[in-house]
């Protein structure tokens, strides 16, 4: 099991430009979620999708378009990138029913100039 | 609104130098707090959930305590690989599938 995988690793845009951020799962968890890292700020919630063609929005979603594709990927969208959306961005899922344990990605390290 | 806090914000020990962590919290029924340890640029991994008052749980060299306002991680003979950011976060009754996140702490365990 690669468990979650998130891509690209490293992203450098321009003001103004858009880009998706990709997520994965191999675990058959249902709820899946974005956060973004910042210092100083700890981990923040952007999105979530609960099940399956379910999405809500978390503390900060200003800026930010989710997709859930189907039950293995939920993706991150940024329509217009600006300066503050710079940071790393966290993808993470977790198996209804279970210990509410969420299990988290890599991370992908977006700078926008 | 749940608030997660965590101290201290840096940690310096050196090898075998035990020394505890503190995560207080303010939410609406606590459903489980959650640590994950975090090295740098990677994501966050998950060491425990305690759910109750009362609660222990123990890996290695770790160990977590709650008590109704805050939890503590308790590092006990720590060794360099140790060394990283470790992180509390809190779910709430009201929160559904949200998780709160402290700051985090930054611990360095030199050898």
């Amino acid at each position: 099991n690669a468990g979650v995988t998130q891509t690209p690793k490293f992203q450098v845009l321009k003001t103004g430009q858009s880009m998706t951020l990709q997520c994965a799962q191999d675990m058959n968890h249902n709820s899946m979620y974005w956060y973004r890292q910042d210092p100083g700020m700890g981990l923040r919630l952007i999105y979530y999708s609960a099940s399956e063609g379910t999405t809500d929005k978390g503390e900060v979603p200003n800026g930010y378009n989710v997709s859930r594709l189907n039950k293995r990927e939920f993706s991150l969208r940024l329509e217009s990138a600006a300066p503050s959306q710079t940071s790393v961005y966290f993808c993470a899922s977790r198996k209804q029913g279970s210990a509410d344990t969420q299990y988290f990605g890599p991370g992908t390290r977006l700078t926008v100039l | 609104e749940d608030q997660v806090t965590q101290s201290p914000e840096a940690l310096r020990l050196q090898e075998g130098e035990s020394s505890s962590l503190n995560c207080s919290y303010t939410v609406s029924g606590l459903r489980g707090l959650f640590w994950y340890r975090q090295d740098p640029g990677k994501g966050p991994e998950f060491l425990f959930t305690l759910y109750s008052a009362g609660e222990e749980k123990e890996k290695e060299r770790l160990k977590a305590t709650l008590t109704k306002k805050e939890s503590f991680l308790h590092i006990t003979a720590p060794k360099p690989e140790d060394s990283a950011t470790y992180l509390c976060a809190v779910q709430a009754g009201a929160a559904g599938n949200k998780l709160t996140f402290g700051g985090g702490t930054r611990v360095l365990v030199k050898p």
